[in-house]
């Protein structure tokens, strides 16, 4: 099973928007209303910061935000600041012999 | 406070075994999902297994289904990883997690302990 495909990095300037897209197939992303999305600092956990495609946790700011169009799923960030400078990644429930699957991840550049 | 802390990472020759733990504390452990994710070092991140809160049932990720077992003591509070058969690519720091309440299977995984690092190396 492959990594779900999502761009190495991105970038963005404080106040602008960014959108991270996360591409699978319909065993995946595409199948199912099940994408959630991760923050990582360097050296820290991840963070959920997105479940269920477009669903916030508690406390997660309401400039994070999901979508998903086909086999493809989208993280957009409004009004960057320079504490979202970070790796985000993707993942998805699959029915495939493996439950989840991630993406390989993406580089947030806040310039 | 939910906290989730590892532990039990280390050095580890090709062929050897290792037991990972992760405590639980500030939630009710016994009622949510639980699940096992790793980071080889300066890479993505990449699901090992997830258990239900009775330990019914248990998914792994294809590579190690047969070497790796997750399991769980509810009256401990406690998270188990038995790695069996270590290779060199099972190196990574080792993130226990917790699902959000209500996931099931879904990739929801709410809290995260700091991790552990399991070196496979001879």
């Amino acid at each position: 099973q492959s990594a779900l495909t999502q761009p190495a990095s991105v970038s963005g300037s404080p106040g602008q928007s960014i959108t991270i897209s996360c591409t699978g197939t319909s065993s995946d992303v595409g199948g199912y209303n099940y994408v959630s999305w991760y923050q990582q600092h360097p050296g820290k956990a991840p963070k959920l910061m997105i479940y269920d495609v477009n669903n916030r946790p508690s406390g997660v700011s309401n400039r994070f935000s999901g979508s998903k169009s086909g086999n493809t799923a989208s993280l957009t960030i409004s009004g960057l600041q320079t504490e979202d400078e970070a790796d985000y990644y993707c993942s998805s429930y699959t029915s495939s012999s493996t439950l989840v699957i991630f993406g390989g991840g993406t580089k947030l550049t806040v310039l | 406070e939910v906290q989730l802390v590892e532990s039990g990472g280390g050095l580890v020759q090709p062929g050897g075994s290792l037991r990972l733990s992760c405590a639980g504390s500030g939630f009710t452990f016994s009622t949510y999902w639980m699940t096992w994710v790793r980071q080889a070092p300066g890479k993505g991140l990449e699901w090992v297994a997830n258990i239900k809160q009775d330990g019914s049932e248990e998914y792994y990720v294809d590579s190690v289904k047969g070497r790796f077992t997750i399991s769980r003591d509810n009256a401990k509070n406690s998270l188990y990883l038995q790695m069996n058969s270590l290779r060199a690519e099972d190196t990574a720091v080792y993130y226990c997690g917790r699902l959000l309440y209500g996931s099931g299977k879904r990739p929801n995984f709410d809290y995260w302990g700091q991790g552990t690092l399991v070196t496979v190396s001879s």
